[in-house]
């Protein structure tokens, strides 16, 4: 089974600065990808940044990138030029690469301000 | 850029009532799913569905809740008989291919009382 785990439960950030939000995961797979979900007040779950695990080069979407560490385990998300519609929650979530039946496994996920 | 519909945004039911949750995923896509999301709590998944069949469900989707592709574009989850605990956001999302991450519809937000 995956666990996926968000330890931070809240975090805040000025405007225009950077914020580093950290996932770790456990998984016996080889082959996975790990995504990066945000969830505006709205309730609406958006992808932000997708990482596949056989890719050893770090996904970047414009001001969004990962630092993806495969031994470790570990899947941050950076935020550069915090923006005030950043403020969300935002959701680590991990899928194996073993069949159309894989299903999401996400952490609880952290809530961030960005401060004006 | 295609987007998987969920209507209705809001619905308020009685304990006890039958409520329809509906979702039309991107019409390319073969793979749905419904996740819900209590409260505060993280998104758990309920049930996978492919080639007109359930493929894998949660211990959450006990005999109370049902789905179905009745017209080939619809996506509809059917809750029997709500109880309190039911009170909770619920994500359809679909994927073209196992290659893929998912697209999520906006959630419809379901209140039992």
């Amino acid at each position: 089974a995956q666990t996926v785990t968000q330890s931070q439960p809240e975090m805040s950030v000025q405007e225009a600065e950077t914020v580093t939000l950290s996932c770790t995961y456990d998984t016996s797979e080889n082959n996975y990808y790990l995504f990066w979900y945000k969830q505006p007040p709205s309730r609406q779950m958006i992808l932000v940044i997708r990482q596949e695990a056989y890719k050893q080069q770090n996904a970047t979407e414009n001001r969004f990138s990962v630092n993806f560490q495969k031994a470790a385990k570990s899947f941050s998300l950076k935020i550069s030029d915090s923006q005030l519609g950043d403020t969300a929650m935002y959701f680590c979530a991990f899928i194996p690469h073993t069949g159309a039946n894989s299903k999401l496994t996400f952490g609880k996920g952290i809530t961030l301000s960005v401060r004006p | 850029e295609p987007e998987v519909t969920q209507t209705p945004s809001h619905q308020v039911t009685q304990m006890g009532q039958e409520v329809i949750l509906r979702c039309v995923p991107i019409s390319n896509h073969l793979y749905f799913y419904w996740y819900r999301q209590i409260l505060g709590q993280k998104v758990e998944f309920l049930v996978s569905f492919y080639n007109n069949e359930i493929s894998e469900k949660s211990e959450i989707f006990d005999d109370q809740f049902s789905v179905e592709r009745p017209d080939g574009s619809n996506f509809t989850l059917k809750i029997r008989s709500t109880k309190l605990e039911d009170s909770a956001m619920y994500f359809c999302a679909s994927r073209v291919t196992e290659n893929y991450g998912y697209t999520f519809g906006s959630g419809t937000r379901l209140t039992v009382v």
